[in-house]
């Protein structure tokens, strides 16, 4: 356990339907990072925050996905009318940046999306 | 961040010590090796990274070459649990910019610990 927490851990839905994923990331993480991972892939980064702001997005990321950080602490990334091709694991990622340190990032365990 | 080269899959007996490679030819100064693992179905784990100097913690060691275009995680004594898919990533590792964090994984190195 890495101390960055995901829920749900796994999530069944129908396709067209909306699906929310929570990650809380280790305490005074101020980096929070989303990442996708398909089977036989290694992970691919989403998007990331600092503190509550989004500073970067993948173009993975299509206008049906959106991430919040609304305090700065727990993100949640939402995907609006799934698709099959959402189908995969979402991994989240934290670290604590301070502008001169290189700190290690940690991972959650995922959450799976399965879209039938 | 620099591309890396990962064997697909590699054997090793369990006791042994388990040797994975990892070429990053066009590595540049200010990029360090990092090693993360993961297990089926759990999020990556971080193992260990360097610079320049060889690295070695509870988990691992690290031996990065003089040029440094390529590298070597040592397990020292592979057991079961150690079969994972093995990831080697190069990214700035000073905390400037916005890369930082953002790791750009490969296919990896499958390896396969067996009794």
């Amino acid at each position: 356990d890495t101390g960055v927490s995901q829920d749900p851990r796994h999530k069944i839905t129908k396709r067209g339907q909306n699906v929310t994923f929570r990650c809380d990331p280790i305490s005074e993480h101020n980096r929070l990072y989303w990442y996708r991972q398909t089977l036989g892939q290694g992970p691919e980064f989403l998007t990331y925050f600092q503190n509550e702001a989004q500073l970067e997005k993948s173009r993975l990321l299509s206008d049906r996905f959106s991430a919040e950080r609304p305090k700065g602490s727990f993100s949640t990334l939402e995907i609006q009318r799934t698709e099959q091709g959402d189908s995969a694991m979402y991994l989240c990622a934290s670290t604590r940046y301070s502008g001169t340190s290189r700190n290690t990032i940690y991972f959650g365990e995922g959450s799976w999306l399965t879209v039938v | 961040d620099a591309k890396t080269t990962q064997p697909p899959s590699m054997d090793c007996a369990e006791g042994r010590a388990a040797n994975l490679p990892c070429n990053h030819s066009t590595i540049s100064g200010n990029e360090y090796v990092y090693w993360y693992r993961q297990i089926h179905s759990q999020g990556p784990q971080y193992i260990i990274h360097g610079l320049k100097n060889n690295e070695t913690n509870e988990m691992a060691s690290l031996i990065i070459t003089e040029d440094r275009k390529s590298s070597t995680l040592i397990l020292p004594h592979a057991t079961l649990r150690d079969t994972a898919v093995y990831y080697c990533i190069v990214r700035v590792g000073n905390a400037g910019g916005t890369s930082y964090g953002k790791l750009t994984f490969g296919q990896g190195t499958i390896l396969t610990v067996h009794p």
